[in-house]
């Protein structure tokens, strides 16, 4: 089945710089990747995701890259602000996301002001 | 918020009991997904029901077990409850349309076993 790694599990950054969260999937059938937002005590909240046919995608502050032949994908957050803070998951997903999500373990991000 | 509701916000169950929890997926949605997130994980895949059916099971015992009814609501019911079977229960609804269906989360039952 498909494994998915996260790095790094925590991250601290200066209010207006740049994070970035990394992943690596090990199944080559995966071509749906969601990132999610996860604040104390809620749900994951989808905030950007990639289809397999897509190398970079980007929604205002937040871009997603994608690199096939090395099965890697990471998360960039530019300009961050205190309300970034908090724990993102990445997933990876066969048939565009119809089936099952597999997590990554998670990166606690917080901002610093 | 995503629409997705569930039900209750919290449980606290013995071991050995029963427990059922509850979801209501969002408008437009026909596929529930259910994932049990230990505390400082990520979220892992119980099952999923689409049309009335399981349709795809995750790594889990099967006194872990689901119902998925005509308006696309959903039950999950864990028996026989164990220490480890403390979590959060998510559920997450999508519409199986043959394209990109994003799982969309509610937030979530904390279901505490003593």
């Amino acid at each position: 089945g498909e494994n998915v790694e996260q790095h790094p599990s925590t991250l601290s950054v200066q209010e207006g710089d740049s994070a970035v969260i990394k992943c690596t999937y090990s199944d080559s059938a995966s071509n749906y990747f969601p990132w999610y937002k996860q604040e104390l005590g809620k749900g994951p909240q989808l905030i950007i995701d990639i289809r397999s046919n897509v190398g970079e995608k980007k929604d205002q502050r937040i871009a997603v890259t994608l690199n096939k032949t090395a099965k890697h994908f990471s998360l960039h957050i530019t300009e961050t602000q205190p309300e970034d803070s908090a724990v993102y998951f990445c997933a990876a997903s066969y048939n565009f996301g119809n089936e099952k999500l597999t997590f990554g373990t998670g990166t606690r991000l917080t901002i610093i002001p | 918020e995503t629409g997705v509701t569930q039900s209750p916000t919290h449980l606290i169950k013995t071991r050995g009991q029963q427990v059922t929890l509850r979801c209501s997926s969002q408008s437009g949605h026909n596929t529930v997904s259910w994932y049990q997130q230990a505390l400082g994980q990520g979220p892992q895949f119980i099952f999923q029901y689409y049309r009335e059916e399981e349709n795809g099971r995750g790594n889990f015992p099967p006194r872990f077990s689901g119902l998925q009814f005509p308006n696309y609501s959903s039950e999950l019911n864990v028996n026989a409850l164990e220490l480890d079977d403390s979590a959060l229960y998510l559920c997450a609804s999508s519409r199986t349309s043959g394209l990109r269906d994003t799982q969309y989360f509610g937030p979530g039952t904390r279901l505490t076993v003593l």
